[in-house]
């Protein structure tokens, strides 16, 4: 069964950096083909993808946000952490991971999302 | 990077009467095109995969099609646990993936 779980600050101060981590079970990220993907969602707002590491330690980022966010792993810990810097109250989002299949694209399995809030 | 355009942004519908969700891309995707339904409060839930193809459990009055810039979501006949926001989301070359703006049923 595969799970994933998010965890982090839930409240962070403007120009902080965020460090966000996603710990999960039931695969390997150094299983060929494995890819964790961090996608957030402003409240009542649509969906939007951030970043994707793969089995590989390849690394993507949304092109609007790339100079702020760095991903990594640990593939001992099943744990994908992400970075993001110099923090905005319209960051105030739910930040989710999830897992994809490198070869479909698709997300089959999210974590249940945490709340962050940038406020001073 | 390819947009998404959902419609309606929300759909008022009767319970047991079918809703229809459209999405648009900016450019073709193929059949590259994935659905999900998010309930309040909880994570995104894939539906439909390769635009046609249901996830494991999804029950068969869920329904996809379309290929290329044009796709459809329908639901034959609504139930009350099918209230929701539903997003489409490409994944036609990716990086990026890019998600659609959502369309949100809610009871007539």
């Amino acid at each position: 069964q595969v799970t994933l779980r998010e965890s982090g600050p839930a409240l962070v101060k403007p120009t902080q950096t965020l460090t966000l981590t996603c710990t999960f079970s039931g695969f390997s990220l150094s299983t060929s083909g494995m890819c964790v993907s961090w996608v957030r969602q402003p409240p009542g707002k649509a969906l939007e993808w951030l970043a994707l590491i793969d089995w590989d330690d390849d690394k993507y980022y949304s092109t609007s946000l790339k100079t702020r966010l760095t991903i990594s792993k640990d593939t001992s810990k099943n744990q994908v952490v992400l970075t993001m810097t110099n923090m905005d109250p319209v960051d105030t989002a739910t930040y989710y991971c999830a897992r994809m299949d490198y070869d479909k694209g698709y997300f089959q399995h999210w974590g249940q999302g945490t709340l962050v809030t940038v406020s001073s | 990077e390819i947009v998404m355009t959902q419609s309606p942004a929300t759909l008022s519908v009767s319970p047991g009467e079918r809703a229809t969700l459209s999405c648009r891309a900016s450019q073709s995707v193929s059949s590259n095109l994935a659905w999900y339904q998010q309930k309040p409060g909880q994570a995104p839930r894939l539906l439909i995969y390769g635009a046609s193809t249901r996830a494991t459990g999804i029950p068969a009055r869920f329904s996809g099609s379309g290929s290329g810039t044009e796709f459809t979501l329908t639901i034959s006949s609504l139930q009350s646990e099918d209230f929701a926001v539903y997003y489409c989301q490409q994944y036609n070359n990716w990086p990026p993936v890019t998600f659609g703006q959502g369309t949100k049923v809610e009871i007539k």
